[in-house]
């Protein structure tokens, strides 16, 4: 069965520091990945996702993600966070097969001005 | 673009009663929709695959007798919480693919349940 662990619960940065949100998966095979961001009471949006192709990938709102097939690992980074970062971040796979998504526990990030 | 809509945004209920969820997709088609429940401070957890046409597909652990899920039309999910009790009191968030960009998926703003 599929899994997905975010080693990182609850971040607090100060603005313009550098931010890196660990995110490794267990799954044998190919897998889509994504990561999910959900602001103060709003519904989770899409920030970035990996199919295929280039593993580094961009996002909106300056985020990045690399994906390192070798160590089953996603993480999240933005050179310089700000106040409005501030959200829980959700890293998630599904299978190459289906649209089902597999969520990893979340991150909640702090950024202080 | 896509958007999915849930209604209602939040509701409170007796213990012992029924509750009915619904999930719309307002541009676009869904045959297939995803139903999730995220406990406060929690990641979502997948509790089943609704489909239309056809009998939803249940994650392990989860009662398909006490969440019924009907996806009657390609543009609307309904999950029922069945003689609810103050521990089915949680966040339900549906999604649906967009089928013009397969494998992403559109949230809904989910629905609080409060059970009494």
């Amino acid at each position: 069965a599929q899994s997905v662990s975010q080693h990182n619960h609850h971040v607090i940065l100060s603005e313009a520091a550098s931010l890196e949100l660990g995110c490794n998966y267990s799954y044998g095979g190919t897998v889509n990945l994504f990561w999910y961001v959900q602001y103060p009471g709003q519904h989770l949006q899409l920030l970035l996702k990996y199919f295929s192709g280039d593993p580094l990938v961009k996002g909106i709102k300056g985020f990045e993600a690399e994906f390192i097939k070798s160590k089953f690992s996603f993480n999240l980074r933005k050179p310089s966070v700000q106040w409005s970062d501030t959200a829980e971040y959700f890293c998630a796979v599904s299978a190459w097969y289906t649209d089902k998504l597999i969520f990893g526990t979340g991150t909640r990030l702090q950024v202080f001005p | 673009g896509a958007v999915v809509s849930q209604h209602p945004s939040w509701v409170i209920c007796k213990s012992g009663t029924s509750v009915k969820i619904e999930c719309r997709s307002l541009d676009f088609q869904a045959t297939t929709m995803f139903w999730y429940r995220q406990f406060p401070k929690q990641s979502l957890m997948l509790m089943a695959t609704s489909n239309e046409g056809s009998k939803a597909t249940y994650e392990q652990g989860v009662e398909k007798d006490k969440f019924l899920i009907n996806h009657a039309s390609l543009t609307l999910s309904t999950l029922t919480v069945t003689s609810a009790h103050p521990e089915d009191s949680s966040f339900y968030i549906c999604s649906a693919p967009s089928g013009a960009n397969s494998y992403e998926q559109y949230f809904g703003p989910g629905t609080r349940l409060t059970v009494t």
